[in-house]
């Protein structure tokens, strides 16, 4: 079955600088992957999203690739601040060819950005 | 900003007591879905709903579990006997389209005793 695995626990840098978190998964290539924030007991937020044919997308300060070769997605935050301290979560919907979503998330990375 | 809400923020039951959890998602979302996060662990997938019934559900959502929209505004999860293990933070979320992104709300925290 599709398993998600995101890359160390916690992340501490420097303000100012880049973050890069990592999203792999185990089994087929979804159509489409998503990065969500999620704040302490708060819901998950969207992010961004990239399909299987994208290899980069960018939103602002944030940058997301895609590598169906690798089975990889890394997410970046560039001019990382201390306001985008969070959990970040990668996520995959299982649900090919349903009406609806099903997404399997991953366990998050826990991103300190200090002052 | 059109936002997802719920209600109870937090719910403290006993075990065996019926709980109803309680959602409003976006007006003119049409897709309502329902997760779960046990603290410190995976935000877990439970069902989804669309036009009044069920389109999917993992294998969490057993008969003890069960989803309505009384009218239409609210989307409802009843678990009908608790279990300590269904403590957890319950999330609903809406869509606006097929396959599109989910909004979530800010969830309530479920404590059974």
């Amino acid at each position: 079955s599709q398993k998600i695995e995101q890359n160390s626990e916690a992340l501490n840098i420097q303000e100012g600088k880049t973050a890069t978190l990592t999203c792999n998964y185990t089994n087929y290539s979804p159509a489409y992957l998503q990065w969500y924030r999620q704040d302490p007991g708060r819901g998950p937020v969207f992010l961004l999203l990239i399909r299987e044919n994208e290899k980069e997308k960018r939103k602002e300060r944030l940058k997301v690739t895609f590598d169906t070769t690798l089975k990889q997605s890394l997410f970046h935050i560039t001019a990382s601040q201390p306001a985008d301290s969070a959990t970040y979560l990668c996520a995959l919907d299982l649900n090919y060819g349903g009406a609806t979503n099903k997404l399997i998330f991953g366990t998050g990375t826990l991103l300190a950005v200090q002052p | 900003e059109p936002e997802v809400t719920q209600t109870p923020s937090h719910q403290v039951t006993q075990m065996g007591q019926e709980v109803i959890l309680r959602c409003v998602p976006i007006s003119n979302h049409l897709y309502f879905y329902w997760y779960r996060q046990i603290l410190g662990q995976k935000v877990e997938f439970l069902v989804s709903f669309y036009n009044n019934e069920i389109s999917e559900k993992s294998e969490i959502f057993d008969d003890q579990f069960s989803v309505e929209r009384p009218d239409g505004s609210n989307f409802t999860l009843k678990i009908r006997s608790t279990k300590l293990e269904d403590s957890a933070m319950y999330f609903c979320a809406s869509s606006e389209r097929s396959k599109g992104t989910p909004f979530f709300g800010p969830g309530t925290r479920l404590t059974v005793l």
